[in-house]
């Protein structure tokens, strides 16, 4: 499809476990976004990307979260020793040229 | 710090009313505002965005309205039907380099038949 996709939809992972978690953006969009999303509220910022570099990652909660995109097209968010508090909805978004955010479908994180 | 508050949190209505949902921010210098939907256990929706040099934009039965110096916008949706029921939520992109969305925490819309 044209829209931006994530994979897995899904994931379970054991407290202390590395997760990875990738984005597909919309073919051709420059920016590309990572946000979470809690139980009830609304996303927040993560991080942000313009092509390959990436310009703000001030809403990264601790060094345990990475995110990167090589060649400026997919994306991976990764989450190193994964926390109970690290359960959310993580959401990409892909933008051209500073316009209309379009959002993928969400990896629902789930940490035992 | 910019901060997005929607209200109601929560709204019920029946099928055919036309309603209006919220959206305040406290700091006015924004680059734009995007209006979206969130179906349960779905990704978000891009409903209207509004250029903080424009003051309202339509889409079928949607009228959003922004009023940057007030830190304001409204979504107006006419003639309401149950597929409209979702978590409507409203955003604001700051001015400056970065491009990130600040949220509100939406407002929950039950369209009842």
């Amino acid at each position: 499809g044209a829209g931006v996709s994530q994979s897995p939809r899904y994931k379970v992972a054991k407290r202390g476990q590395d997760v990875a978690l990738r984005c597909d953006p919309i073919s051709g969009h420059v920016s590309l976004f990572w946000y979470q999303q809690a139980l009830g509220q609304g996303p927040e910022f993560l991080t942000y990307f313009q092509n390959e570099a990436q310009l703000d990652k001030s809403g990264l909660p601790s060094d345990r979260f990475f995110a990167e995109r090589p060649e400026g097209s997919v994306s991976t968010l990764k989450i190193q020793r994964t926390q109970q508090e690290d359960s959310a909805v993580y959401l990409c978004a892909s933008s051209l040229d500073r316009n209309e955010q379009f959002f993928g479908p969400g990896t629902r994180l789930t940490v035992l | 710090k910019q901060e997005v508050t929607q209200i109601p949190a929560a709204l019920s209505v029946p099928e055919g009313e036309n309603l209006v949902l919220n959206c305040s921010f406290t700091d006015s210098a924004i680059y734009n505002l995007q209006w979206f939907r969130q179906d349960p256990g779905k990704g978000l929706t891009s409903l209207l965005l509004i250029q903080s040099s424009q003051r309202e934009q339509t889409s079928g039965r949607l009228n959003a309205s922004l009023d940057k110096s007030s830190g304001r916008s409204t979504l107006y949706i006419a003639a309401s039907q149950p597929g409209d029921s979702a978590t409507y939520l409203c955003a604001v992109d700051a001015q400056g380099g970065s491009e990130k969305l600040v949220f509100g925490k939406g407002t929950k819309l039950t369209v009842n038949p």
